[in-house]
């Protein structure tokens, strides 16, 4: 258990929908970072919030979007979902944001969208 | 665009034999280099890491990884494997300056037979 916390474990949907996935950090890290893990792209960064500021963003679609709470946990949201956004959505948590900071996965959130 | 290569998608080997995963990555510039692995059913951990100094890196469970610069390689290694290493090994790449971004590869699967 890496102590980062994600909810739900798994989401059904159609497409057109908008789903929230959510993710609470280990106790004391102030980043969190999302992914992406499809079968034909592979794992895939999205973006990264440090202390509820966004710090970088990847490949991350105009349709999707997070947020970090000043309670330091974040959620993606995903709209006008279409049947490619199936994917398995990780976040990820580290003390800091730095480059070398080690970053703690959380079980992910497995995404079906019908 | 930087990317990384893995160069094994499956891998097969017995119990006792030696492992050798092949990582190659496409940056000029400084690198933070990592080994990940994500057994069945679990979160991606850590195997290990390298920012600077020596390039031969040991990590948990007996894994060890190599940087050549000249190479842009980072192969993973282990002198003999056991069963309960049956995973999805992935390699990444950490690259940028302020906000930074982590770029996996496509992660070889290894199964190993008892």
């Amino acid at each position: 258990d890496s102590g980062v916390t994600q909810t739900p474990k798994h989401l059904i949907t159609a497409t057109g929908q908008r789903v929230t996935l959510r993710c609470s950090p280990r106790s004391g890290d102030l980043s969190v970072y999302w992914y992406q893990q499809s079968l034909d792209q592979g794992l895939q960064f999205l973006i990264h919030y440090y202390n509820g500021e966004e710090r970088a963003k990847g490949n991350i679609l105009e349709r999707f979007s997070a947020q970090q709470f000043p309670d330091l946990h974040s959620e993606l949201n995903l709209s006008s979902l279409e049947l490619g956004d199936s994917a398995l959505y990780f976040c990820a948590s580290s003390v800091g944001g730095g480059l070398t900071d080690t970053q703690y996965f959380g079980p992910g959130t497995r995404l079906t969208v019908l | 665009a930087q990317s990384v290569s893995q160069h094994n998608h499956h891998v097969i080997l017995s119990e006792a034999a030696s492992l050798e995963l092949g990582c190659n990555y496409s940056y000029g510039g400084t690198v933070n280099l990592f080994w990940y692995v994500q057994y069945p059913g679990q979160h991606l951990q850590l195997l290990l890491k390298y920012f600077s100094g020596d390039p031969l890196v040991k990590g948990i469970k007996g894994f060890e990884a190599e940087f050549i610069k000249s190479k842009f390689s980072f192969n993973l290694r282990k002198p003999s494997v056991q069963w309960s290493d049956t995973a999805e090994y992935f390699c990444a790449v950490r690259v940028g300056t302020g906000g930074f971004k982590t770029i996996f590869g496509a992660g070889t699967r290894l199964f190993v037979k008892a």
